[in-house]
């Protein structure tokens, strides 16, 4: 859904280092998230927010920051990458009219932590 | 015990074949459930909202029981492309978190 934009795309790098993952997107949508997806685990929320400056922690935030400045940007932060947070990572927006809003993800973030 | 769970598979099923996947959830407070459809390697992609009173889609149909408190999915008529991992997605009243089924893994053989 090119709607929703992550970059990069694909990331490895070293224990320890810090990492921004930027997601931004065109939907006009208020409400965004990030997951972390891991083999026999499912999608994870991380952090998510429902408009700009609002952020709110989900079930596995440990480790991870983010940053809500514009509506069409969430950026999540890993301070200091350690290699059980290599996994699959997406952002995801929805509307918020109407509780029965699905939501929209962007193509993903494959991060290695080496 | 996981709040939504699937059976993961993987379902092997001849093209054209009729098959169906359930999913149940342990959280009597979940309201909205949705199917996604994710492709290897892909980002899930919302293949349909389930309402109480059931609906379809083309060859899709999805069902949801609350007295049992499950939900399921029915392909009909299918495709090589219906080839994918299927997520059941349950979401509470008032609560932004959705909760996401590790997948069943569906490949449709020609």
């Amino acid at each position: 859904d090119a709607d929703v934009t992550q970059t990069p795309r694909n990331r490895i790098t070293k224990t320890g280092k810090r990492i921004m993952l930027e997601c931004s997107q065109t939907k006009g949508h208020d409400r965004m998230y990030w997951y972390r997806q891991d083999p026999g685990l499912g999608l994870r929320l991380i952090y998510y927010s429902f408009d700009v400056k609002d952020i709110n922690k989900g079930e596995i935030s440990d480790g991870y920051s983010v940053s809500r400045q514009a509506q069409a940007k969430f950026s999540l932060s890993l301070e200091s990458a350690i290699p059980n947070q290599t996994a699959l990572y997406f952002c995801a927006t929805s509307a918020s009219i109407g509780s029965n809003q699905p939501q929209h993800f962007g193509d993903g973030t494959r991060l290695s932590i080496l | 015990r996981k709040e939504v769970e699937q059976d993961p598979g993987p379902f092997n099923v001849p093209e054209g074949a009729t098959v169906a996947f359930n999913c149940t959830y342990s959280n009597s407070a979940s309201q909205s459930f949705f199917w996604y459809r994710q492709d290897c390697r892909k980002e899930p992609k919302l293949l349909m909202s389930v309402y109480s009173s059931g609906n379809e889609d083309g060859r899709f149909t999805a069902q949801l029981n609350r007295a049992s408190q499950y939900i399921s999915l029915l392909i009909r008529d299918s495709k090589l492309s219906d080839s994918a991992t299927y997520l059941c997605v349950g979401r509470n009243f008032g609560n932004e978190k959705l909760t996401f089924g590790t997948g069943t893994r569906l490949t449709i053989i020609p």
